[in-house]
């Protein structure tokens, strides 16, 4: 079984341009959810997808920042008009199902860097 | 609100060596708690977990046992390998969000 991928591994782009990372979580897993570690700081929870549907968008710093998951199966992360502080590792998890008997299966993130 | 706090890294120990993390939580109510561990190069992998109190963790020789009135789960291993040399984070999931700590690196020597 494939486990969660994420592309690019690695983006640099200018302050003000727009990025969009992508998710493929693992096929049959309806739960998606998007995290984030800058430097220095915890991961943090960004958003939660139940299939195509945002379950809990919290996390989500500002409207720069929009997710989809359109279909249900990947999931694309827009940062639009990226800031310096939206440097980071951008990591993408998903699961079968709810609660603690479903492990979140992580992927191996995206590193973000903005100047 | 909920919380992880961590021993702060880079930890470096040599091959063999005895290893403990600290770690500490705040919560509302009775959450799992996991240790998660980022090999370079890899995503994040869940090493062990607890969902209460006095439930040890256990895999791949480290340990962590939840401590309820001392709201830690400190993970320990006996005797460390290079191959250990990643980054643990400890964590704990409330409604379906994981909350971490920051990190602490892990260095073994040969």
């Amino acid at each position: 079984e494939a486990g969660v991928t994420q592309f690019p591994s690695h983006s640099v782009i200018e302050k003000g341009q727009t990025v969009t990372l992508r998710c493929d979580p693992i096929s049959g897993h309806d739960n998606l959810y998007w995290y984030r570690r800058v430097m220095g700081k915890e991961i943090k929870f960004l958003l939660h997808f139940v299939k195509e549907s945002k379950q809990d968008e919290s996390g989500m710093p500002n409207n720069r920042f929009l997710a989809e998951r359109t279909g249900g199966t990947y999931s694309t992360l827009k940062v639009q008009p990226a800031e310096l502080e939206d440097s980071g590792v951008y990591f993408c998890a998903s699961s079968r199902g709810l609660g603690l008997s479903y492990e979140q299966y992580f992927g191996p993130g995206t590193r973000l860097t903005v100047t | 609100g909920n919380s992880v706090t961590q021993m702060e890294g880079p930890v470096t120990l040599s091959e063999e060596a005895f290893l403990t993390i600290n770690c500490t939580y705040t919560a509302t109510g009775y959450p799992s708690l996991f240790w998660y561990v980022q090999y370079p190069g890899e995503g994040l992998q869940l090493l062990l977990k607890a969902t209460k109190a006095d439930d040890k963790g256990s895999n791949k020789g480290f340990e962590a046992t939840y401590r309820k009135e001392t709201t830690s789960f400190h993970l320990e291993k006996g005797s460390v390998q290079v191959s250990d040399s990643a980054v643990y984070f400890c964590a704990l999931n409330r409604d379906d969000k994981i909350i971490f700590g920051k990190g602490t690196r892990l260095h073994i020597l040969p």
